[in-house]
């Protein structure tokens, strides 16, 4: 397909870990993207990976990549109240570089 | 504070009329994009600017027009507003083409 793959909602208890799928399209992206979007601001750079890692972790934030299934995933240990958010896919298409976004997944946590 | 500044903040338009959605960045990136944000179609690509002078076509251009005559500036206009454009329009800029993206804290029109 054309677009980026997202999954518009999840929700999550307080204290687990939240998965965030996302399937992309351009196998020769050299970024991808995570970005989050708090309700009425714009949208922030959360983390990314660079296409030849498998993997990415930053503190309660895992990035998983699989390029041959072009499938990017984000995990959130310990999910808190404060990311409830929109959270954004994204990836670089086409020979002028474009960063183009998936339908973003609002993750609602549960007390 | 560096950053990405954008004005008006929101607007009601009547439709027809002619309406510059404004974007400024300070630091000195050489990318600007504009994105519309529509309720369960995510953010979409109108035009992005890979540097100063040149423009390209995004996903969803059609009734949008940008230019790039400095750095520091990337505005969008509507020609004539329709209905349809209503939406939270995204400023963002990034150091070159492809890299992290900066984002400006939207524009809310409304076309009536």
């Amino acid at each position: 397909g054309e677009d980026v793959e997202q999954s518009l909602f999840l929700s999550v208890r307080e204290g687990d870990s939240s998965v965030i799928n996302c399937t992309y399209t351009d196998s020769s992206s050299t970024y991808l993207y995570w970005y989050k979007q708090e309700p009425g601001a714009g949208l922030q750079l959360l983390t990314y990976i660079f296409s030849n890692m498998d993997m990415k972790q930053d503190q309660r934030l895992t990035v998983l990549l699989n390029k041959k299934d072009k499938h990017l995933s984000l995990r959130i240990a310990d999910t808190q109240t404060g990311d409830s958010a929109i959270y954004f896919c994204a990836e670089i298409i086409g020979r002028d570089d474009k960063i183009i976004f998936g339908k973003g997944t609002r993750l609602h946590i549960l007390p | 504070i560096a950053g990405i500044t954008q004005a008006p903040t929101s607007q009601i338009l009547a439709a027809g009329r002619r309406m510059t959605l404004r974007c400024t960045q300070d630091m000195r990136h050489n990318a600007m994009y504009w994105y519309r944000q529509d309720l369960g179609l995510g953010l979409r690509l109108i035009h992005y600017s890979n540097t100063a002078g040149t423009t390209g076509k995004g996903e969803v251009p059609d009734g949008y027009s940008v230019s790039r005559a400095n750095t520091d500036d990337f505005p969008l206009t509507l020609a004539s507003a329709v209905p349809s454009q209503t939406s939270v329009y995204f400023c963002a800029s990034s150091e070159v083409q492809g890299l992290a993206l900066h984002f400006g804290n939207g524009t809310r029109l409304t076309v009536t």
